[in-house]
């Protein structure tokens, strides 16, 4: 059974810091990686997706690198805003006939002005 | 921009009552998904569609939730009788199946359903 986890849990970082977000996962057979960001009360934006072929995405301040061997997949920010301020979840596509997709707890990040 | 569209936003109801939310997917988009989401944690699948079949329902609470997708396009969560457990954010998502194709499999969420059981 795959099962995802993220930490921290919750990040308080103060404006302009670069930072890492973590994403564990139990069953590297997995189909693509998704990052999402979520804001209070709202819905899940996509940031970033990662196949399994590749080793990492890039959008503009985010980059998302995979390793599915280890199991391990990580958000880098840099040059954190204020407006980053969300919750951030990863999520897994299994590698089966239909498409189940496995969402980690998620991290709170909080950038300080 | 194409995006999945549901509604309500908000239902407030009281505990034994019957609430319905609706959820229509991205245009051509065969796979549908309803997620619930409590407060600090993260989506847990309560149904899964391909076209108008369920693929997997294993989380959905049968005695009481009930899900369908009829004609294949959009698709209806319903929760007879909501208990105050059921208070949550009630999440739609959909996707191009990505079996047997070059499709990224990349998932587009709708805004939510948030439902507040009293």
């Amino acid at each position: 059974k795959q099962e995802v986890t993220q930490i921290p849990a919750a990040l308080s970082v103060p404006e302009g810091e670069n930072l890492v977000l973590n994403c564990s996962f139990t069953d590297s057979a997995i189909y693509n990686l998704q990052w999402f960001r979520q804001d209070p009360g709202k819905g899940l934006t996509s940031l970033l997706l990662i196949q399994s072929s590749q080793r990492e995405q890039t959008s503009g301040r985010l980059n998302a690198s995979l390793d599915k061997s280890s199991g391990r997949s990580t958000l880098y920010i840099a040059a954190s805003q204020p407006g980053d301020s969300a919750t951030y979840l990863c999520a897994v596509r299994r590698e089966t006939s239909y498409d189940k997709v496995i969402f980690g707890p998620g991290t709170s990040l909080s950038v300080i002005p | 921009e194409a995006e999945v569209a549901q509604s309500p936003r908000y239902k407030i109801t009281e505990k034994s009552q019957a609430v319905a939310f609706w959820c229509d997917p991205i245009s051509g988009h065969a796979t549908l998904y309803w997620y619930r989401q409590i407060l600090g944690q993260g989506p847990e699948l309560l149904v899964q569609f391909q076209d108008e079949s369920v693929v997997d329902d294993s989380q959905l609470p049968k005695d009481r939730f009930s899900a369908e997708r009829l004609k294949g396009v959009d698709s209806t969560l319903k929760i007879q009788p909501a208990e105050l457990g059921d208070s949550a954010m009630y999440l739609c998502a959909s996707s191009l199946p990505h079996a047997g194709t070059t499709n990224t499999g990349e998932l587009f969420f709708g805004e939510g359903s948030r439902l507040t059981v009293l």
